[in-house]
């Protein structure tokens, strides 16, 4: 069964710290993953996009990371901002011959940065 | 701005009223597709247009209907909703390359929040 999981569910931290937020998924066969961040009562916006031969892509000051062998995938955020209080959402495509891609998406992790 | 947008950003709707959200993009995509966003669950794809991409999803409820008449623009029509359909509704455009082997990033709208009395 595809399956996404992300943890930790929520995370809370201080404004200028470091955080690492996790992906592991068991979508067979794999295309591609992305990160998304999602603003409360606003539509996901994409952060990062990687196939199966990339394993890091940085975006400002965030970075993920995928290691496709043990299907896991990292998001860190560097001298978190007040603005990136937000959910995190990692979805995975699934590529099938004939042009027919699923998306899973994991439940998201929801992260509050305070001052 | 995503180049995708939604009205209405927010509705209220009785259980035998009709009405239907609209959602238009302008980044020049050929594939368009409607999330539903319920509390604390992962997104959920319902529909997709597309030459390249189909929804496996039958458990849409046949009380939403889409409807796609060009590139740019996307409907979905509700009637006799229940109020578990209450979710934040988003729509998403994407360029679909030929032979689908292109990671497809997806552009969202800010979404429809609906409530259904």
């Amino acid at each position: 069964k595809n399956q996404v999981e992300q943890s930790p569910q929520s995370l809370i931290i201080l404004e200028g710290k470091n955080c690492t937020l996790q992906c592991n998924y068991t979508v067979s066969p794999f295309s591609n993953l992305r990160w998304y961040k999602q603003d409360t009562g606003r539509g996901p916006v994409s952060l990062t996009i990687m196939t199966f031969s990339e394993n890091t892509k940085s975006n400002g000051r965030y970075t993920a990371t995928l290691d496709a062998d043990t299907k896991q995938s990292s998001l860190h955020i560097t001298a978190s901002q007040l603005s990136d209080s937000a959910s995190y959402i990692c979805v995975v495509s699934a590529y099938y011959p004939g042009g027919y891609n699923k998306l899973i998406f994991g439940a998201g992790t929801r992260l509050a940065v305070h001052p | 701005e995503t180049g995708v947008t939604q009205t209405p950003r927010h509705l209220v709707m009785g259980m035998t009223n009709k009405k239907s959200l609209k959602c238009e993009q302008h980044l020049g995509h050929n594939a368009m597709y409607w999330y539903k966003q319920s509390a604390k669950k992962p997104l959920e794809l319902m529909f997709v247009y597309s030459l390249e991409e189909r929804v496996e999803n039958n458990s849409v409820p046949s009380r939403f209907s889409p409807e796609c008449p060009n590139s740019s623009h996307l409907f979905l029509h509700l009637h006799t909703l229940q109020p578990e359909d209450s979710a934040l509704y988003l729509c998403a455009s994407s360029r679909q390359a030929p032979g689908g082997l292109t990671p497809k990033e997806q552009f969202f709208g800010p979404g429809t929040r609906l409530t259904v009395l």
